[in-house]
Protein backbone atom coordinates (compact mmCIF):
# COMPACT_ATOMS: atom_id res chain seq x y z
CA UNK A 1 0.00 0.00 0.00
CA UNK A 2 1.29 3.63 -0.55
CA UNK A 3 2.38 5.93 1.40
CA UNK A 4 3.78 9.13 1.27
CA UNK A 5 5.04 11.17 4.73
CA UNK A 6 6.58 14.01 4.54
CA UNK A 7 9.05 15.22 6.90
CA UNK A 8 11.12 18.75 7.60
CA UNK A 9 10.95 21.87 10.12
CA UNK A 10 7.49 23.34 10.94
CA UNK A 11 9.03 26.29 11.48
CA UNK A 12 11.31 28.70 9.30
CA UNK A 13 13.13 32.32 9.80
CA UNK A 14 12.29 34.42 7.12
CA UNK A 15 14.34 34.56 4.33
CA UNK A 16 16.18 30.93 4.73
CA UNK A 17 15.65 28.26 3.08
CA UNK A 18 13.16 25.59 3.57
CA UNK A 19 13.68 22.07 3.06
CA UNK A 20 10.87 18.74 2.87
CA UNK A 21 11.56 15.48 2.27
CA UNK A 22 8.99 13.07 1.02
CA UNK A 23 9.23 9.22 2.08
CA UNK A 24 7.74 6.99 -0.31
CA UNK A 25 6.85 3.42 0.58
CA UNK A 26 4.33 0.83 -0.85
CA UNK A 27 6.15 1.62 -4.60
CA UNK A 28 9.15 2.61 -6.22
CA UNK A 29 9.54 6.19 -6.96
CA UNK A 30 11.35 4.44 -10.08
CA UNK A 31 8.16 3.41 -11.63
CA UNK A 32 8.02 5.00 -15.52
CA UNK A 33 4.09 5.76 -14.46
CA UNK A 34 4.44 8.43 -12.29
CA UNK A 35 5.68 11.97 -11.55
CA UNK A 36 6.10 13.02 -7.75
CA UNK A 37 5.50 16.19 -6.26
CA UNK A 38 4.73 19.27 -3.91
CA UNK A 39 1.47 20.57 -3.95
CA UNK A 40 0.52 23.39 -0.98
CA UNK A 41 -2.21 25.02 0.96
CA UNK A 42 -1.92 28.43 3.12
CA UNK A 43 -3.84 27.60 6.07
CA UNK A 44 -7.81 27.91 5.29
CA UNK A 45 -6.93 28.67 1.45
CA UNK A 46 -6.96 26.89 -1.96
CA UNK A 47 -4.59 24.20 -3.63
CA UNK A 48 -1.34 25.43 -5.19
CA UNK A 49 1.20 22.91 -7.20
CA UNK A 50 4.82 23.70 -6.74
CA UNK A 51 6.82 20.72 -8.49
CA UNK A 52 7.16 17.84 -9.83
CA UNK A 53 9.70 15.64 -10.28
CA UNK A 54 10.54 11.84 -12.27
CA UNK A 55 12.54 9.29 -11.30
CA UNK A 56 15.00 9.95 -13.74
CA UNK A 57 15.48 13.38 -12.61
CA UNK A 58 13.05 15.59 -15.45
CA UNK A 59 11.49 18.89 -13.36
CA UNK A 60 8.70 20.80 -13.78
CA UNK A 61 8.19 23.59 -11.75
CA UNK A 62 5.29 26.49 -11.01
CA UNK A 63 6.45 29.75 -13.21
CA UNK A 64 5.26 31.86 -9.94
CA UNK A 65 8.33 30.06 -7.69
CA UNK A 66 10.43 28.89 -10.35
CA UNK A 67 13.35 31.08 -9.12
CA UNK A 68 13.27 29.75 -5.50
CA UNK A 69 12.10 26.18 -5.74
CA UNK A 70 14.12 22.85 -6.27
CA UNK A 71 13.07 19.72 -6.46
CA UNK A 72 15.14 16.06 -6.51
CA UNK A 73 14.95 12.66 -6.32
CA UNK A 74 16.79 9.75 -4.65
CA UNK A 75 15.54 6.53 -6.08
CA UNK A 76 18.30 4.59 -3.70
CA UNK A 77 16.49 6.52 -0.93
CA UNK A 78 13.00 6.01 -1.99
CA UNK A 79 12.68 10.02 -1.30
CA UNK A 80 12.23 13.10 -3.05
CA UNK A 81 12.71 16.67 -1.90
CA UNK A 82 11.76 20.35 -2.32
CA UNK A 83 13.87 23.36 -1.30
CA UNK A 84 12.58 26.63 -0.95
CA UNK A 85 14.99 29.70 -1.11
CA UNK A 86 14.28 33.29 0.20
CA UNK A 87 11.07 31.91 2.32
CA UNK A 88 8.81 34.40 3.30
CA UNK A 89 5.52 34.24 5.74
CA UNK A 90 3.59 34.08 1.93
CA UNK A 91 5.54 30.52 2.22
CA UNK A 92 3.41 29.67 5.02
CA UNK A 93 1.06 26.60 4.02
CA UNK A 94 0.58 22.72 4.20
CA UNK A 95 2.95 20.99 1.74
CA UNK A 96 1.34 18.34 0.69
CA UNK A 97 3.60 15.58 -1.40
CA UNK A 98 1.62 13.98 -3.72
CA UNK A 99 1.88 11.37 -7.12
CA UNK A 100 1.15 12.29 -10.06
CA UNK A 101 -0.21 9.81 -12.91
CA UNK A 102 1.77 9.84 -16.09
CA UNK A 103 0.94 8.30 -19.25
CA UNK A 104 4.29 7.26 -20.10
CA UNK A 105 3.03 6.15 -24.41
CA UNK A 106 1.53 9.81 -24.78
CA UNK A 107 3.78 11.98 -22.42
CA UNK A 108 0.87 13.39 -20.93
CA UNK A 109 0.97 14.18 -17.22
CA UNK A 110 -2.34 13.68 -15.27
CA UNK A 111 -3.87 13.83 -12.04
CA UNK A 112 -2.68 13.35 -8.68
CA UNK A 113 -3.97 10.48 -7.20
CA UNK A 114 -2.37 9.61 -3.79
CA UNK A 115 -1.81 12.83 -1.22
CA UNK A 116 0.23 12.51 2.05
CA UNK A 117 -1.04 13.77 5.34
CA UNK A 118 0.99 16.96 4.59
CA UNK A 119 2.94 18.82 6.78
CA UNK A 120 2.91 22.81 8.25
CA UNK A 121 5.29 25.10 7.47
CA UNK A 122 5.49 28.19 9.09
CA UNK A 123 7.74 31.34 8.52
CA UNK A 124 8.31 33.14 11.22
CA UNK A 125 10.58 35.03 12.98
CA UNK B 1 -2.63 30.00 -17.59
CA UNK B 2 -5.60 28.07 -17.55
CA UNK B 3 -7.53 29.37 -14.40
CA UNK B 4 -10.49 27.03 -12.79
CA UNK B 5 -13.08 29.19 -11.25
CA UNK B 6 -15.66 27.23 -8.77
CA UNK B 7 -19.52 28.24 -7.94
CA UNK B 8 -20.72 28.38 -5.56
CA UNK B 9 -18.10 29.02 -3.03
CA UNK B 10 -20.42 27.50 -0.63
CA UNK B 11 -23.55 25.23 -0.45
CA UNK B 12 -25.66 23.88 2.24
CA UNK B 13 -27.88 20.81 1.21
CA UNK B 14 -30.12 18.76 3.10
CA UNK B 15 -29.24 14.86 3.61
CA UNK B 16 -30.77 12.94 1.05
CA UNK B 17 -30.91 15.75 -1.42
CA UNK B 18 -28.67 16.56 -4.08
CA UNK B 19 -25.57 18.74 -4.40
CA UNK B 20 -24.24 20.46 -7.77
CA UNK B 21 -20.82 22.24 -7.75
CA UNK B 22 -19.66 23.82 -10.43
CA UNK B 23 -16.02 24.63 -12.25
CA UNK B 24 -15.35 26.30 -15.27
CA UNK B 25 -12.08 26.98 -16.84
CA UNK B 26 -10.87 29.83 -18.67
CA UNK B 27 -9.73 27.62 -21.93
CA UNK B 28 -10.61 24.82 -23.07
CA UNK B 29 -9.56 21.37 -21.15
CA UNK B 30 -10.79 19.06 -23.63
CA UNK B 31 -7.75 17.81 -25.80
CA UNK B 32 -9.22 17.24 -29.36
CA UNK B 33 -6.57 14.03 -30.29
CA UNK B 34 -8.36 11.76 -27.96
CA UNK B 35 -11.47 13.54 -26.60
CA UNK B 36 -10.58 13.66 -23.40
CA UNK B 37 -11.35 16.41 -20.78
CA UNK B 38 -8.27 17.15 -18.51
CA UNK B 39 -10.40 17.94 -15.35
CA UNK B 40 -10.17 15.85 -11.65
CA UNK B 41 -12.34 16.46 -8.62
CA UNK B 42 -10.97 16.51 -5.08
CA UNK B 43 -12.54 15.84 -1.84
CA UNK B 44 -11.00 17.45 1.05
CA UNK B 45 -12.59 16.68 4.03
CA UNK B 46 -11.47 18.69 7.64
CA UNK B 47 -8.30 18.11 9.07
CA UNK B 48 -7.29 15.70 5.78
CA UNK B 49 -4.98 16.07 2.73
CA UNK B 50 -7.31 15.98 -0.56
CA UNK B 51 -9.01 12.94 -2.01
CA UNK B 52 -9.09 11.98 -6.04
CA UNK B 53 -12.74 11.24 -6.61
CA UNK B 54 -12.92 11.69 -10.42
CA UNK B 55 -10.55 12.24 -13.37
CA UNK B 56 -11.16 12.73 -17.19
CA UNK B 57 -14.06 14.75 -15.54
CA UNK B 58 -16.11 11.64 -15.15
CA UNK B 59 -14.22 8.52 -14.50
CA UNK B 60 -14.27 7.83 -10.58
CA UNK B 61 -11.53 6.87 -8.67
CA UNK B 62 -11.84 3.17 -7.60
CA UNK B 63 -13.31 2.98 -4.33
CA UNK B 64 -15.48 6.20 -4.63
CA UNK B 65 -19.47 5.41 -4.37
CA UNK B 66 -21.55 6.16 -7.04
CA UNK B 67 -23.44 8.75 -5.70
CA UNK B 68 -20.57 10.88 -7.19
CA UNK B 69 -20.81 11.62 -10.94
CA UNK B 70 -18.71 14.32 -13.37
CA UNK B 71 -20.13 15.54 -16.07
CA UNK B 72 -19.60 18.54 -18.93
CA UNK B 73 -16.68 18.74 -21.58
CA UNK B 74 -14.59 22.17 -22.65
CA UNK B 75 -14.42 24.81 -20.49
CA UNK B 76 -17.73 23.89 -18.25
CA UNK B 77 -17.84 21.16 -15.64
CA UNK B 78 -20.30 19.76 -12.75
CA UNK B 79 -19.50 17.28 -9.74
CA UNK B 80 -23.02 15.81 -8.59
CA UNK B 81 -23.63 14.33 -5.22
CA UNK B 82 -26.76 12.43 -5.75
CA UNK B 83 -27.95 11.90 -2.80
CA UNK B 84 -25.73 14.14 0.42
CA UNK B 85 -24.55 11.57 3.38
CA UNK B 86 -22.99 13.26 6.27
CA UNK B 87 -20.07 11.94 5.64
CA UNK B 88 -19.63 13.46 2.19
CA UNK B 89 -19.06 17.20 4.01
CA UNK B 90 -15.83 18.21 2.93
CA UNK B 91 -14.63 21.08 0.19
CA UNK B 92 -14.68 20.21 -3.07
CA UNK B 93 -11.58 21.09 -6.02
CA UNK B 94 -11.95 20.69 -9.69
CA UNK B 95 -8.43 20.98 -11.30
CA UNK B 96 -6.65 21.07 -14.99
CA UNK B 97 -4.11 19.27 -16.22
CA UNK B 98 -4.28 19.65 -19.62
CA UNK B 99 -1.53 22.09 -18.63
CA UNK B 100 0.83 23.73 -16.53
CA UNK B 101 0.89 25.24 -13.84
CA UNK B 102 -1.39 22.86 -13.06
CA UNK B 103 -4.51 24.65 -11.49
CA UNK B 104 -7.06 24.45 -8.68
CA UNK B 105 -10.80 26.18 -8.64
CA UNK B 106 -10.94 28.12 -4.88
CA UNK B 107 -13.13 25.05 -3.80
CA UNK B 108 -16.56 24.91 -2.50
CA UNK B 109 -17.54 24.05 1.04
CA UNK B 110 -20.34 21.61 1.20
CA UNK B 111 -22.67 21.57 4.54
CA UNK B 112 -25.34 19.85 5.80
CA UNK B 113 -29.13 22.02 5.78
Amino acid sequence: QLQLQESGPGLVTPSETLSLTCAVSGVSISNRNYYWGWIRQPPGKGLEWVATVYYAGHTHYNPSLQSRVTISADTSENHFSLTLTSVTAADTAVYYCVRQHYDIFTGQYNWFDSWGQGTLVTVSS
Amino acid sequence: DIVMTQSPDSLAVSLGERATINCKSSQTVLYSSNNKNYLAWYQQKPGQPPKLLIYWASTRESGVPDRFSGSGSGTDFSLTIRSLQAEDVAVYFCQQYYSRPWMFGQGTKVEIK
